[in-house]
């Protein structure tokens, strides 16, 4: 069965950066994009940006951009998010989840930015 | 971007009775929209996408319906577990945009 894992919570201070991870299985890691979705607490839902994990191509969201890179380990079946120069409104639960429509989803993972 | 305005905000409904969310797009969006549903505390998941294909294992009584650039989410015959936030999505053109959600309350 397809699950994507995320890695823990994190707190983190501001001005630094985390690094989120997404481990993919049961399906095959190339054949699916893989997005970033941020959910800031109790609102909507944005869309970061996605990878190609058979090629690395990206594409991003404007609006995050200069705040989120994204990578894959094609070795792993993981793909990764590093948000940087965290501040309060980077606190949020970041969701991975697989093209073409979302239909499967990681279980989020919450960051907090507090000094 | 394309803008998704969904409505009502939060609703109310009993048990058993029939409830419709909608969802306006800024502009044609040629059924590339697709709805979730997400309890507190949990992932999305999804429920409809292109506008009506009802997702694997996804109850019956959800159903999907456009008319232009107006599209709607339906559900029948409602459930205790039916309670949660309900959010539209469009998939026509990046970046991907979600409305901005229904509360959906079991009375």
């Amino acid at each position: 069965q397809v699950n994507l894992l995320q890695s823990g919570a994190a707190l983190v201070k501001p001005g630094a950066s985390v690094k989120l991870s997404c481990k993919a299985s049961g399906y095959t890691f190339t054949d699916y994009y893989i997005h970033w979705v941020k959910q800031s607490h109790g609102k909507s839902l944005e869309w970061i940006g996605y990878i190609n994990p058979n090629s690395g191509y990206t594409n991003y969201n404007e609006k995050f951009k200069s705040k989120a890179t994204l990578t894959v380990d094609k070795s792993t079946n993981t793909a990764y998010m590093e948000l940087s120069r965290l501040t309060s409104e980077d606190s949020a639960t970041y969701y991975c989840t697989r093209e073409v429509y979302f239909d499967y989803w990681g279980q989020g993972v919450m960051v907090t930015v507090s000094s | 971007d394309i803008q998704m305005t969904q409505s009502p905000a939060s609703l109310s409904a009993s048990l058993g009775e029939t409830v419709t969310i909608e969802c306006l797009a800024s502009e044609d969006i040629y059924s590339n929209l697709a709805w979730y549903q997400q309890k507190p505390g949990k992932s999305p998941q999804l429920l409809i996408y292109d506008a009506s294909s009802l997702q694997d294992g996804v109850p019956s009584r959800f159903s999907g319906s456009e008319s232009g650039t107006q599209y709607s989410l339906e559900i029948n015959s409602l459930q205790s577990e039916d309670a949660a936030t309900y959010f539209c999505q469009q998939h026509h053109d990046y970046p991907p945009t979600f409305g901005s959600g229904t509360k959906l309350e079991i009375k």
